[in-house]
């Protein structure tokens, strides 16, 4: 079964910075692009950022820009966000989601997202 | 950034009914518009492509419509497994960007 797995739940200090894993099932996000996708406490759904493996570019959401990263591991079929210097603000469920991808003169951007992973909450908290 | 926006932000609806949800972008996006559905403390689910690409497993009484910065979600007869959140998501620009969400109740 296709899928995508998220590490459990995080309890954080303003502050610090977490790092969520997501890992998917072998082969799952060969050609395919990963995001990280956050909502906070009864909000609705924010981009933060995405990878696409197969060109090698990445790229957040302004608003992200400076605080989180975004990697893989193909070796493992895991992606990884970290994100630096929470705030309560950062208190969320954050979600991996593979993405399909639009291709354009030899570059791609996500396209919609098909597979999520199950979610991690994030608690930042003093 | 694009924006999204929703109407209306919640609806209550008898089942049966035919619901209707609303989605307009700040800008032209083209066809580059998706909808998820999602229920309470689970993950979104990806439900509509390219505006109106219904994915395999999806009822068929959900359908999407329109191009440019105007699109529709609709239900044609709404049922008691519908009862979620719907967002759409914009994937013209390197920076997706999601609507606000309509909850859609039982009346």
């Amino acid at each position: 079964q296709v899928q995508l797995v998220q590490s459990g739940a995080e309890v954080k200090k303003p502050g610090s910075s977490v790092k969520v894993s997501c890992k998917a099932s072998a082969g799952l996000l060969n050609n395919y692009g990963v995001s990280w996708v956050r909502q906070a406490p009864g909000q609705g759904l924010e981009w933060m950022g995405g990878i696409i493996p197969i060109f090698g570019t990445s790229n957040y959401a302004q608003k992200f820009q400076g605080r989180v990263t975004i990697s893989t591991d193909e070796s493992t079929d895991t992606a990884y966000m970290e994100l630096a210097s929470l705030t309560s603000e950062d208190t969320a469920v954050y979600y991996c989601a593979r993405s399909l991808l639009v291709i354009v003169g030899g570059t791609g951007r996500s396209d919609a997202f098909d597979i999520w992973g199950q979610g991690t909450m994030v608690t930042v908290s003093s | 950034d694009i924006q999204m926006t929703q109407s209306p932000s919640s609806l209550s609806a008898s089942i049966g009914d035919r619901v209707t949800i609303t989605c307009r972008a700040s800008q032209s996006i083209r066809h580059y518009l998706n909808w998820y559905q999602q229920k309470p403390g689970t993950a979104p689910k990806f439900l509509i492509h390219a505006a109106s690409s219904v994915q395999s497993g999806v009822p068929s009484r959900f359908s999407g419509s329109g191009s440019g910065t105007d699109f529709t979600l609709t239900i044609s007869s709404l049922q008691p497994e519908d009862i979620a959140t719907y967002y759409c998501q914009q994937s013209f620009s390197t920076a997706p960007t999601f609507g606000g969400g309509t909850k859609v109740e039982i009346k």
